[in-house]
């Protein structure tokens, strides 16, 4: 267990719909990074939060936006899904200066 | 960005010790590398890092080349457990500390 929890587990919406995915980091850690794992792209990194802002950007589309509130706790909405959006996003948290992230478990986004 | 490049896959005995190689000629001399693995079903789980010293941790040894382009993950005995992708990262303070994955080594692990 890495401390990180994500919830839900398991979201099936249809195309152009809306959802919200949220993490809670480790206790104590600041930064959270936002990654999307699917098939055909493998691992990529998304967004990455620390203390509230916005610390460094990867390949996010336009259509998701992520936040992280004053209890550290982040989330990641995706909206217009399309189906190539299905992916499993994991989120990782880390405290500053510290090398290693801690992974959570993922969310696993079906879009039909 | 500076890339890895790992063999695809690899095979192991149980119980045997594991070499797993990782090669980052345009390392920059701020880029830390890290190993993450990442079991069937589970989020990717850190292994181990280093900058320029070879590291020891309860899970795996990392041996750094001298001139830095090239590392090794040593499992020291492979379990059945291990099986995994492995992936080797570098990653630049400066830059946010990211995680840049690449398609990693799935590593096998026979009884």
């Amino acid at each position: 267990d890495s401390g990180v929890t994500q919830t839900p587990k398991h979201l099936i919406t249809a195309t152009g719909q809306r959802v919200t995915l949220r993490c809670s980091p480790r206790s104590g850690d600041l930064s959270v990074y936002w990654y999307q794992q699917s098939l055909d792209q493998g691992l990529q990194f998304l967004i990455q939060y620390y203390n509230g802002e916005e610390r460094a950007k990867g390949n996010i589309l336009e259509r998701f936006s992520a936040q992280q509130f004053p209890d550290l706790h982040s989330e990641l909405n995706l909206s217009s899904l399309e189906l190539g959006d299905s992916a499993l996003y994991f989120c990782a948290s880390s405290s500053w200066g510290n090398n290693e992230q801690f992974f959570g478990p993922g969310t696993r986004l079906t879009v039909l | 960005d500076a890339k890895t490049t790992q063999p695809n896959s690899m095979e192991s005995n149980e119980e045997e010790p594991v070499h797993l190689p990782c090669n980052h000629s345009t390392i920059s001399g701020t880029d830390y590398i890290h190993w993450y693995r990442q079991l069937p079903s589970q989020g990717p789980e850190y292994v181990i890092h280093g900058l320029t010293s070879n590291v020891n941790n309860r899970m795996a040894s990392l041996a750094i080349a001298e001139d830095r382009k090239s590392s090794t993950l040593i499992l020291h005995r492979a379990t059945l457990r291990d099986a995994a992708v492995y992936y080797c990262i570098l990653t630049n303070n400066n830059a946010g500390n990211m995680l840049t994955f690449g398609g990693g080594t799935r590593l096998m692990v026979k009884p």
